[in-house]
C-alpha cells in the first residue's frame, strides 16, 4: 500500500483532457513538501515530468501541468496524444517516515 | 548531458549475492545524493537505498536492511549496490537516480538493470 494514493488507471480519447490525482496526508503533501510527477513510457525508465508541483523541465510540452491543494496534487494532460500512453507516478517526501514516498502509479490509456 | 548507466544485473539463485554499478557522467557527481530505486515486474517504484554526496550517510529501505549496502567512489563517478542473501521478491529492474535538492525530486534516471532471483 503506497503512502500516496493514485487511481490505478485513467483513459481518454485523443485531444481530450485527463487528470490524475495524488492523495497524501498532513505529513507529506499537506506539510508543504513538493510533489513531483514522472512519466514512464512502456519499457523505459521513469522521466521527470513535473517538479515542485507545477514546473516543467525543459523539453516537456505545456500540455502537461501540475497543481496542488491541501493534501492532494493533480497532473493534467490536455490535448491527449497516443504517445502519452504511459504510467505516471507522483512522489513527495514524508516527514513522519523521513523518506521519499511514491504513489502506486496510474496507467493512462489513450482510446 | 547527464548520463547514468547501470550494470551488473543478471540471473542469480536465492541466497546468492550480486553487485550493481551505476556510472555517472555529465555532472559533478560528488555534489549529489544518489538513490537506487527498484521496480518489480508489473509493480510500482520503491526506493531501496540512498547515499549522501560524500558517502557519509547511507540508508536502506526496511525491505532490504541488513542485506543490501550502498556505496560510492567519487573518484570513479560510480555508485554501487551490494546485494546479499537475495530473495525471489528482490526480482526487479534496479534504477539509479540522481536526487535533486532542495526540491527532493529524482531529476535523472538510468536505463535500469534487471535482477532476476530464481533457482
Amino acid at each position: 500500500q503506497s503512502v500516496l494514493t493514485q487511481p490505478p488507471s485513467v483513459s481518454g480519447a485523443p485531444g481530450q483532457r485527463v487528470t490524475i490525482s495524488c492523495t497524501g496526508s498532513s505529513s507529506n503533501i499537506g506539510a508543504s513538501f513538493h510533489v513531483h510527477w514522472y512519466q514512464q513510457l512502456p519499457g523505459t525508465a521513469p522521466k521527470l515530468l513535473i517538479y515542485d508541483s507545477f514546473n516543467r523541465p525543459s523539453g516537456v510540452p505545456d500540455r502537461f501541468s501540475g497543481s496542488k491543494s491541501g493534501t492532494s496534487a493533480s497532473l493534467a494532460i490536455s490535448g491527449l496524444q497516443g504517445e502519452d500512453e504511459a504510467d505516471y507516478y507522483c512522489q513527495s517526501y514524508d516527514s513522519s517516515l523521513s523518506d521519499v514516498v511514491f504513489g502506486g502509479g496510474t496507467k493512462l490509456t489513450v482510446l | 548531458q547527464v548520463h547514468l548507466l547501470e550494470s551488473g544485473g543478471g540471473v542469480v539463485q536465492p541466497g546468492r549475492s550480486l553487485r550493481l554499478s551505476c556510472a555517472a557522467s555529465g555532472f559533478t557527481f560528488s555534489s549529489f545524493t544518489m538513490y537506487w530505486v527498484r521496480q518489480a515486474p508489473g509493480k510500482g517504484l520503491e526506493w531501496v537505498a540512498v547515499i549522501s554526496h560524500d558517502g557519509s550517510n547511507k540508508y536502506q529501505a526496511d525491505s532490504v536492511k541488513g542485506r543490501f549496502t550502498i556505496s560510492r567512489d567519487n573518484s570513479k563517478n560510480t555508485v554501487y549496490l551490494q546485494m546479499n542473501s537475495l530473495r525471489a521478491e528482490d526480482t526487479a529492474i534496479y534504477y539509479c537516480a540522481r536526487f535533486s535538492m532542495p526540491d527532493m525530486s529524482f531529476d535523472y534516471w538510468g536505463q535500469g538493470t534487471l535482477v532476476t532471483v530464481s533457482a
